[in-house]
């Protein structure tokens, strides 16, 4: 099975930047990384992804290590909305494997 | 556009009932999954299809579990009879057919089994 491993929860401070690591141990040279976020009662809701370089967009930003074994979802100014479980993963094998995710607390 | 529809929302049967969740996914997306999500967990991976063709069923407990995907749209999944142990959320999801495509996730199907 294709596996992530994060910290189980993270605390950040309202309006300061939040960096979420996950580790990519099976990911392969072909395998996207994606990255989900799931409020309470709330299907998981796609934030960003990636191959190889790092990425932006309006939500967040995706840095990826050179040896793709290790992913951040850097947060760059956290809000009280940003309070959610955030899950990592990768596509093997046309299947994508979603761990127990990082719960982050935002502090007002 | 619209987004990934599940219903019912909240279902509450008795063991060894029958139960069906139904699943419209976002207009073009091939890619249809089924997951299922416990307490605390990640969701996990039941079946997926690529149009109408059940392409990944593996993790799928086929004894009482079903499911299909009628003219490559909309897909219902379905648990007879169901057990105490299948107490969970349901989530279907859709995407692009490639895997550099996102998925889009419904709300799910809370499942509560007495």
């Amino acid at each position: 099975d294709a596996k992530t491993t994060q910290p189980n929860s993270m605390e950040s401070n309202e309006e300061e930047p939040v960096h979420l690591p996950c580790n990519h141990s099976t990911i392969s040279g072909t395998d996207y990384i994606h990255w989900y976020r799931q409020l309470p009662s709330q299907g998981p809701e796609y934030v960003i992804h990636g191959l190889t370089s790092n990425v932006n967009n309006r939500m967040a930003s995706l840095a990826i290590a050179e040896d793709r074994k290790s992913s951040t979802l850097i947060l760059h100014r956290a809000t009280l909305r940003d309070a959610a479980v955030y899950y990592c993963t990768h596509n093997t094998g046309n299947q994508f494997y979603f761990g127990t995710g990082t719960s982050l607390t935002v502090i007002p | 556009e619209a987004g990934v529809v599940q219903s019912p929302r909240y279902k509450i049967i008795e063991k060894k009932q029958p139960v069906a969740f139904w699943c419209n996914p976002i207009s073009g997306h091939n890619t249809l999954y089924w997951y299922l999500q416990n307490l605390g967990q990640g969701p996990e991976l039941l079946i997926r299809y690529e149009n109408e063709e059940a392409v990944d069923d593996s993790q799928l407990p086929k004894d009482r579990f079903s499911a299909e995907r009628l003219k490559g749209v909309d897909s219902t999944l379905k648990i007879q009879p169901a057990e105490l142990g299948d107490s969970a959320v349901y989530l279907c999801a859709s995407s692009s057919f490639n895997f550099d495509q996102p998925q889009h996730f419904g709300d799910g199907t809370r499942l509560s089994i007495l």
